[in-house]
């Protein structure tokens, strides 16, 4: 079965960039979507289509896709932005999320 | 908006089924533009896909659960279900229903979510 593969933690100053990778065999020939997870609650598209922002997602978040990584990228990375991230994708219908980030901000 | 909201048991004994359902508001249930889904988050841990269904019926099951997993939709009630087979306390989890675009647009609406503990 199709895997995706996180690091399981990044740490980033506050106002830093801030880049999660998730690999994947050939995960640039598919669409990989992100996700922010606070505790507690549902998680969030942050990123669909490899690099498009939903409405209401603020412009720090950007994303890129390419050969076997696709990166979430923070800009600027502000305090509340500190939360789990998941990458995601489609191994023909099947639907296959990343083991996730915790992403730190001190 | 559309909302969704998942109900049922809290806590199920283990070698039983697990039964939820999610309610759809503010939305049809039968656009041919999405499908539907369920994801679960055990205890500290990642997400993971359970299954998904089209209006139409049509299903698609994570291989690891497949043998477990039944999704049904009632497009009646404006409802889709989640029963899961044979129990044990790997399945305890926060489980979530959610909207699921294809063609790379994710899950864009999720429901709050419902814990289910298996337990005797």
């Amino acid at each position: 079965s199709y895997e995706l593969t996180q690091p399981p933690s990044v740490s980033v100053s506050p106002g830093q960039t801030a880049s999660i990778t998730c690999s994947g065999d050939k995960l640039g020939d598919k669409y990989a979507c992100w996700y922010q997870q606070k505790p507690g609650q549902s998680p969030v598209v942050v990123i669909y289509q490899d690099s498009k922002r939903p409405s209401g997602i603020p412009e720090r978040f950007s994303g890129s896709n390419s050969g076997n990584t696709a990166t979430l990228t923070i800009s600027g990375t502000q305090a509340m932005d500190e939360a789990d991230y998941y990458c995601q994708a489609w191994d023909s219908s099947a639907v296959v999320f990343g083991g996730g980030t915790k992403l730190t901000v001190l | 908006q559309l909302q969704l909201q998942e109900s049922g048991p809290g806590l199920v004994k283990p070698s039983e089924t697990l039964s939820l359902t999610c309610t759809v508001s503010g939305d049809s249930i039968n656009s041919t533009s999405y499908y539907w889904g369920w994801i679960r988050q055990p205890p500290g841990k990642g997400l993971e896909w359970i299954g998904s269904i089209y209006y139409s019926g049509s299903t698609y099951y994570n291989p690891s659960l497949k043998s477990r997993v039944t999704i049904s939709v009632d497009t009646s009630k404006k409802q889709f279900s989640l029963k899961l087979s044979s129990v044990t306390a790997a399945d305890t989890a926060v489980y979530y229903c959610a909207r699921l675009f294809g063609g790379g647009y994710g899950m864009d609406v999720w429901g709050q979510g419902t814990t289910v503990t298996v337990s005797s």
